[in-house]
Protein backbone atom coordinates (compact mmCIF):
# COMPACT_ATOMS: atom_id res chain seq x y z
CA UNK A 1 0.00 0.00 0.00
CA UNK A 2 1.58 3.42 -0.90
CA UNK A 3 1.77 5.80 2.39
CA UNK A 4 3.42 8.83 2.70
CA UNK A 5 4.52 9.83 6.46
CA UNK A 6 5.14 13.37 7.74
CA UNK A 7 5.92 14.72 11.31
CA UNK A 8 2.93 16.68 12.60
CA UNK A 9 4.64 19.28 13.45
CA UNK A 10 7.90 21.63 13.13
CA UNK A 11 9.74 25.03 14.42
CA UNK A 12 12.06 26.82 13.34
CA UNK A 13 13.15 30.73 14.16
CA UNK A 14 12.31 33.89 11.75
CA UNK A 15 15.46 34.00 9.34
CA UNK A 16 16.52 30.02 10.00
CA UNK A 17 16.21 27.05 7.44
CA UNK A 18 14.03 24.17 7.75
CA UNK A 19 13.86 20.87 6.38
CA UNK A 20 10.42 19.00 5.90
CA UNK A 21 10.44 15.31 5.68
CA UNK A 22 7.86 13.34 3.55
CA UNK A 23 8.74 9.04 3.69
CA UNK A 24 7.42 6.82 0.98
CA UNK A 25 6.42 3.01 1.92
CA UNK A 26 9.33 1.18 1.10
CA UNK A 27 8.18 -0.38 -1.44
CA UNK A 28 7.61 2.87 -3.28
CA UNK A 29 10.80 4.42 -2.88
CA UNK A 30 11.18 5.32 -6.30
CA UNK A 31 8.09 7.38 -6.44
CA UNK A 32 8.18 11.84 -7.38
CA UNK A 33 5.77 13.68 -4.97
CA UNK A 34 4.68 16.81 -4.65
CA UNK A 35 4.64 19.60 -2.07
CA UNK A 36 1.74 21.49 -1.28
CA UNK A 37 1.69 24.49 0.98
CA UNK A 38 -1.63 25.68 2.57
CA UNK A 39 -1.53 29.09 5.10
CA UNK A 40 -4.00 29.68 7.54
CA UNK A 41 -7.51 30.13 6.44
CA UNK A 42 -6.66 29.49 2.61
CA UNK A 43 -6.93 27.25 0.11
CA UNK A 44 -3.55 24.93 -0.47
CA UNK A 45 -1.10 25.90 -3.23
CA UNK A 46 1.16 23.54 -5.18
CA UNK A 47 5.16 24.31 -4.10
CA UNK A 48 6.96 21.95 -6.46
CA UNK A 49 7.35 18.13 -7.43
CA UNK A 50 10.32 16.25 -6.26
CA UNK A 51 12.04 13.09 -7.87
CA UNK A 52 13.81 10.11 -7.02
CA UNK A 53 17.03 11.78 -7.98
CA UNK A 54 16.37 14.68 -5.92
CA UNK A 55 15.68 17.38 -9.41
CA UNK A 56 12.37 19.49 -8.42
CA UNK A 57 10.30 21.60 -10.46
CA UNK A 58 8.80 24.64 -8.73
CA UNK A 59 5.21 25.89 -9.47
CA UNK A 60 4.82 29.44 -10.78
CA UNK A 61 5.98 32.02 -8.64
CA UNK A 62 7.62 29.98 -5.78
CA UNK A 63 10.66 32.08 -4.30
CA UNK A 64 13.82 30.45 -4.82
CA UNK A 65 14.09 30.59 -0.59
CA UNK A 66 12.28 26.82 -1.47
CA UNK A 67 14.11 24.20 -2.33
CA UNK A 68 13.26 19.95 -2.59
CA UNK A 69 15.84 17.04 -2.41
CA UNK A 70 15.62 13.37 -2.36
CA UNK A 71 17.34 10.38 -0.32
CA UNK A 72 16.19 7.20 -0.67
CA UNK A 73 12.89 7.09 0.37
CA UNK A 74 12.71 10.19 2.00
CA UNK A 75 11.82 13.38 0.18
CA UNK A 76 12.42 16.80 1.44
CA UNK A 77 11.22 20.22 1.51
CA UNK A 78 14.20 23.03 2.56
CA UNK A 79 12.16 26.14 3.15
CA UNK A 80 15.60 29.15 4.03
CA UNK A 81 15.84 32.78 5.35
CA UNK A 82 12.40 31.70 7.30
CA UNK A 83 9.23 34.11 7.18
CA UNK A 84 6.14 34.64 8.96
CA UNK A 85 3.70 33.70 5.85
CA UNK A 86 5.77 30.60 6.28
CA UNK A 87 3.91 29.55 9.23
CA UNK A 88 1.38 27.19 7.72
CA UNK A 89 0.70 23.36 6.92
CA UNK A 90 2.85 21.42 4.15
CA UNK A 91 1.85 18.16 2.76
CA UNK A 92 3.51 16.06 0.47
CA UNK A 93 1.26 14.03 -2.20
CA UNK A 94 1.88 11.50 -4.68
CA UNK A 95 -0.26 9.11 -6.82
CA UNK A 96 -0.36 5.76 -8.76
CA UNK A 97 -3.93 4.75 -9.56
CA UNK A 98 -5.54 7.91 -7.45
CA UNK A 99 -3.99 10.46 -5.09
CA UNK A 100 -2.26 9.48 -2.02
CA UNK A 101 -1.44 12.41 1.19
CA UNK A 102 0.40 12.91 4.24
CA UNK A 103 -0.73 13.71 6.78
CA UNK A 104 1.28 17.26 6.74
CA UNK A 105 2.92 18.97 8.83
CA UNK A 106 2.64 22.20 10.77
CA UNK A 107 5.35 24.55 10.89
CA UNK A 108 5.65 26.93 13.73
CA UNK A 109 7.92 30.24 12.83
CA UNK A 110 9.27 30.97 16.07
CA UNK B 1 -3.29 32.94 -15.80
CA UNK B 2 -4.92 29.72 -14.99
CA UNK B 3 -8.38 29.56 -12.66
CA UNK B 4 -9.92 26.81 -10.82
CA UNK B 5 -13.40 28.61 -9.54
CA UNK B 6 -15.52 25.75 -7.58
CA UNK B 7 -18.95 26.40 -7.01
CA UNK B 8 -22.34 24.67 -5.54
CA UNK B 9 -21.61 24.43 -1.80
CA UNK B 10 -24.01 25.55 0.97
CA UNK B 11 -26.35 24.01 4.25
CA UNK B 12 -27.65 20.31 3.34
CA UNK B 13 -29.57 17.82 5.39
CA UNK B 14 -28.22 14.02 5.50
CA UNK B 15 -29.32 11.75 2.90
CA UNK B 16 -29.82 15.39 0.50
CA UNK B 17 -27.62 15.57 -2.73
CA UNK B 18 -25.84 18.88 -4.36
CA UNK B 19 -24.01 19.41 -7.02
CA UNK B 20 -20.54 20.96 -7.30
CA UNK B 21 -18.96 22.96 -10.14
CA UNK B 22 -15.30 24.01 -11.01
CA UNK B 23 -15.03 26.02 -13.94
CA UNK B 24 -11.66 26.23 -15.15
CA UNK B 25 -9.95 28.90 -17.51
CA UNK B 26 -6.39 29.58 -18.55
CA UNK B 27 -5.69 26.06 -19.43
CA UNK B 28 -7.09 23.15 -21.84
CA UNK B 29 -9.05 21.85 -19.65
CA UNK B 30 -9.50 18.74 -21.63
CA UNK B 31 -6.24 17.70 -21.86
CA UNK B 32 -5.32 17.42 -17.91
CA UNK B 33 -6.67 14.75 -15.46
CA UNK B 34 -8.91 15.89 -12.81
CA UNK B 35 -9.41 15.66 -9.67
CA UNK B 36 -11.49 16.50 -6.40
CA UNK B 37 -10.16 16.73 -2.55
CA UNK B 38 -11.59 17.48 0.20
CA UNK B 39 -10.92 19.11 3.75
CA UNK B 40 -12.93 18.22 6.61
CA UNK B 41 -12.81 21.27 9.39
CA UNK B 42 -9.46 21.09 11.13
CA UNK B 43 -8.48 17.81 9.08
CA UNK B 44 -5.68 17.22 6.64
CA UNK B 45 -6.22 17.09 2.74
CA UNK B 46 -7.96 13.70 1.89
CA UNK B 47 -8.52 12.59 -1.86
CA UNK B 48 -11.72 11.95 -3.29
CA UNK B 49 -12.25 11.48 -7.20
CA UNK B 50 -10.67 12.07 -9.84
CA UNK B 51 -11.82 11.57 -14.17
CA UNK B 52 -9.39 11.22 -16.96
CA UNK B 53 -9.51 13.27 -20.33
CA UNK B 54 -12.48 12.21 -21.91
CA UNK B 55 -14.65 11.09 -19.15
CA UNK B 56 -13.93 7.29 -19.70
CA UNK B 57 -12.54 6.46 -16.62
CA UNK B 58 -13.27 7.84 -13.04
CA UNK B 59 -12.09 6.46 -9.49
CA UNK B 60 -13.08 7.01 -6.00
CA UNK B 61 -12.23 6.91 -2.16
CA UNK B 62 -13.83 4.20 -0.35
CA UNK B 63 -15.60 6.59 1.55
CA UNK B 64 -17.69 8.05 -1.22
CA UNK B 65 -17.97 5.16 -3.73
CA UNK B 66 -21.17 4.43 -4.76
CA UNK B 67 -22.87 7.90 -3.69
CA UNK B 68 -20.84 10.66 -5.45
CA UNK B 69 -20.25 10.64 -9.58
CA UNK B 70 -17.71 12.83 -11.14
CA UNK B 71 -17.84 13.89 -14.82
CA UNK B 72 -16.93 16.63 -16.87
CA UNK B 73 -17.86 18.79 -19.95
CA UNK B 74 -14.87 19.58 -22.02
CA UNK B 75 -16.97 22.06 -24.38
CA UNK B 76 -17.68 24.24 -20.96
CA UNK B 77 -14.33 23.47 -19.29
CA UNK B 78 -16.58 22.57 -16.18
CA UNK B 79 -15.44 19.60 -13.68
CA UNK B 80 -18.99 18.24 -11.64
CA UNK B 81 -19.26 16.16 -8.63
CA UNK B 82 -22.47 14.86 -7.98
CA UNK B 83 -23.01 14.10 -4.58
CA UNK B 84 -25.93 12.13 -2.97
CA UNK B 85 -26.97 10.52 0.06
CA UNK B 86 -25.08 13.00 1.98
CA UNK B 87 -23.44 12.41 5.47
CA UNK B 88 -22.51 14.70 8.28
CA UNK B 89 -18.80 12.87 7.48
CA UNK B 90 -19.06 14.88 3.86
CA UNK B 91 -19.34 18.01 5.72
CA UNK B 92 -15.77 19.76 4.47
CA UNK B 93 -14.21 22.15 2.05
CA UNK B 94 -14.10 20.80 -1.65
CA UNK B 95 -11.50 21.61 -3.63
CA UNK B 96 -10.36 20.71 -7.75
CA UNK B 97 -7.36 20.62 -8.54
CA UNK B 98 -5.52 19.78 -12.21
CA UNK B 99 -3.59 16.57 -12.84
CA UNK B 100 -1.70 14.10 -10.92
CA UNK B 101 0.91 16.09 -9.17
CA UNK B 102 -2.77 18.50 -8.12
CA UNK B 103 -0.36 21.79 -10.11
CA UNK B 104 -3.34 24.18 -9.82
CA UNK B 105 -5.95 24.29 -7.33
CA UNK B 106 -9.37 26.40 -6.95
CA UNK B 107 -10.03 27.90 -3.87
CA UNK B 108 -12.96 25.61 -2.41
CA UNK B 109 -16.46 25.40 -1.61
CA UNK B 110 -17.70 24.58 1.61
CA UNK B 111 -20.55 21.39 2.12
CA UNK B 112 -22.20 21.38 5.01
CA UNK B 113 -24.46 18.28 5.70
CA UNK B 114 -26.50 19.21 9.13
CA UNK B 115 -30.00 18.85 10.24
Amino acid sequence: QLVLTQSPSASASLGASVKLTCTLSSRHSSYAIAWHQQQPEKGPRYLMKVNSDGSHSKGDGIPDRFSGSSSGAERYLTISSLQSEDEADYYCQTWDTDVVFGGGTKLTVL
Amino acid sequence: EVQLVESGGGLVQPGGSLRLSCAASGITFSSYWMHWVRQAPGKGLVWVSRINTDGSSTSYADSVKGRFTISRDNAKNTLYLQMNSLRAEDTAVYYCARDWGLYYWGQGTLVTVSS
